[in-house]
């Protein structure tokens, strides 16, 4: 298993501005990747957040709105970029533990952003 | 596009009954599908996986199936208590097994 730290836990944004989203697992990890849950739906994957290398960005999401950082194994930032109240939403960072390979995932406790 | 479906609509059963929720999936072959439990304001907990080879997967009061001829899964939970009242989320992923999709979860509730 793997404990993951999410911070800001959650934060009240204005228009126009960007908002950097940390997480920290206590073990080394291979695979880890952002989440957004927006209000009652489903979790949507905004990308994949590779040791360094730039992160792979799904289908609707660009790093120019959504930066990603990965220094090392345990450690990853999700930047939300020129916010709009659209992007008011959960922000989950989660990971694969290394050597499992089945998909089972953990999850932060998630990030509430809400934009005015 | 690849989709899973669940049940939107809130299942609301009585204690010490089983709550059966369905997962459907459209478009896709996943090698596993995964339960999850999501409480309000918290993240995802996993619950259980089980591998498109495997029929069916217990653990403890929960079991799950998966039918890849009616490309869907049945997860179960036998005497059901009031904290089991949560949202439970389906999840798929691919074989390399860390690409998964969930579906929109469905809301438990659990009367004393």
């Amino acid at each position: 298993s793997a404990v993951i730290s999410q911070k800001p836990s959650r934060d009240i944004c204005q228009r126009g501005t960007s908002l950097t989203i940390q997480c920290q697992v206590d073990s080394q990890v291979t695979m880890m990747f952002w989440y957004r849950q927006q209000p009652g739906q489903s979790l949507t994957l905004i990308a994949t957040a590779n040791q360094g290398s730039e992160a792979t960005y799904e289908s609707g999401f660009v790093i120019d709105k959504f930066p990603i950082s990965r220094p090392n194994l345990t450690f990853s930032t999700l930047t939300v970029s020129n916010m709009s109240p659209e992007d008011s939403s959960i922000y989950l960072c989660s990971v694969g533990v290394a050597g499992v390979g089945t998909g089972e995932l953990f999850f932060g406790e998630g990030s509430r952003l809400t934009v005015l | 596009s690849q989709k899973i479906e669940q049940n939107s609509e809130a299942l609301n059963i009585q204690e010490g009954k089983t709550a059966t929720l369905t997962c459907n999936y459209t478009n896709y072959s996943p090698a596993y599908l995964q339960w999850y439990r999501q409480d309000p304001g918290r993240g995802p907990v996993f619950l259980l996986l089980i591998r498109e080879n495997e029929k069916e997967k217990r653990k403890e009061r929960l079991k799950v199936t998966f039918d890849t001829t009616l490309k869907q899964s049945l997860f179960h939970i036998t005497a059901s208590q009031p904290a089991d009242s949560a949202t439970y989320l389906c999840a798929a992923s691919d074989r390399g097994g860390f690409k998964t999709i969930f579906g929109a979860g469905t809301r438990l509730f659990v009367k004393a």
